[in-house]
C-alpha cells in the first residue's frame, strides 16, 4: 500500500516570508496523482494544489507552488508571501486509481 | 449546490451503542470514501465506494459496515462503539470522470465514546 510521510508536525513562518512543507511518498505506480490539502480550525479541508505524476512541470496556484521530484518520490509545498490565514494543517495526499492516501499532517503557524 | 453533507455534527455515544453516521452528495460522484482524523495519524481511510453496490476496505476497516445502494449515498455504520473510535470521521466524494481532481469533502462528524 502507499504510504505518504510528512517528517515536519508543525512549521512556524513569518508573516510575508517564505516557507517549504516537506511530503515524501512510497509507491511502485507510475500514474498517479498528489495533493496539498489546508485544514483551519473550521475542520473544512480545502484543495490547495495538485500534481499529476506524468508531467514534469511542477504545478503553480498563486502563492502556493510544488517541487515534485518524481525519482526521488517527494513532493513539497513552497508558500511565498505567507498570510495570517494561511495559518492550518496542512496534508499531504497520493492518489491512486480508486482511494487516496493522506499524510499525518504539518501544522503551520504564522507569525505577524 | 450543497456538496457533501454529513450528519450529525456532533455525536457522543457510549460504549458498546452502534449507530450510523450518514453522508449524501448532490453532485452524481461515483467515487465515495471515509476517513478519520486523529491527532498525529492524519486522515486514515475506513472504507471506499467506486460506484453504487460497490465497497471496499481501508486502512482501518475494523468496526466498521459501509453499504452503497444510491450514488448519493454512502452510511458508515459503528457496530459497537468503543473509546478507540474515538475521532473525527470525513465523508469524501469525486467524479470517475475528472480523474485529476482531489475529493470534495464533508464538514465533517465529531464523535466522542465514552
Amino acid at each position: 500500500a502507499q504510504t505518504v510521510t510528512q517528517s515536519q508536525p508543525e512549521m512556524s513562518v513569518q508573516e510575508a516570508e517564505t516557507v517549504t512543507l516537506s511530503c515524501t511518498y512510497d509507491t511502485s505506480e507510475s500514474d498517479y496523482y498528489l495533493f496539498w490539502y489546508k485544514q483551519p480550525p473550521s475542520r473544512q479541508m480545502i484543495l490547495v494544489i495538485r500534481q499529476e505524476a506524468y508531467k514534469q512541470q511542477n504545478a503553480t496556484e498563486n502563492r502556493f507552488s510544488v517541487n515534485f521530484q518524481k525519482a526521488a518520490k517527494s513532493f513539497s509545498l513552497k508558500i511565498s508571501d505567507s498570510q495570517l490565514g494561511d495559518a492550518a494543517m496542512y496534508f499531504c495526499a497520493y492518489r491512486s486509481a480508486d482511494d487516496m492516501r493522506f499524510g499525518a499532517g504539518t501544522r503551520l503557524t504564522v507569525k505577524p | 449546490n450543497a456538496g457533501v453533507t454529513q450528519t450529525p455534527k456532533f455525536q457522543v455515544l457510549k460504549t458498546g451503542q452502534s449507530m450510523t453516521l450518514q453522508c449524501a452528495q448532490d453532485m452524481n460522484h461515483e467515487y465515495m470514501s471515509w476517513y478519520r482524523q486523529d491527532p498525529g495519524m492524519g486522515l486514515r481511510l475506513i472504507h471506499y465506494s467506486v460506484g453504487a453496490g460497490i465497497t471496499d476496505q481501508g486502512e482501518v476497516p475494523n468496526g466498521y459496515n459501509v453499504s452503497r445502494s444510491t450514488t448519493e449515498d454512502f452510511p458508515l455504520r459503528l457496530l459497537s462503539a468503543a473509546p478507540s473510535q474515538t475521532s473525527v470521521y470525513f465523508c469524501a466524494s469525486r467524479d470517475r470522470g475528472l480523474v485529476s481532481n482531489g475529493y470534495t469533502f464533508g464538514s465533517g462528524t465529531r464523535l466522542t465514546v465514552v
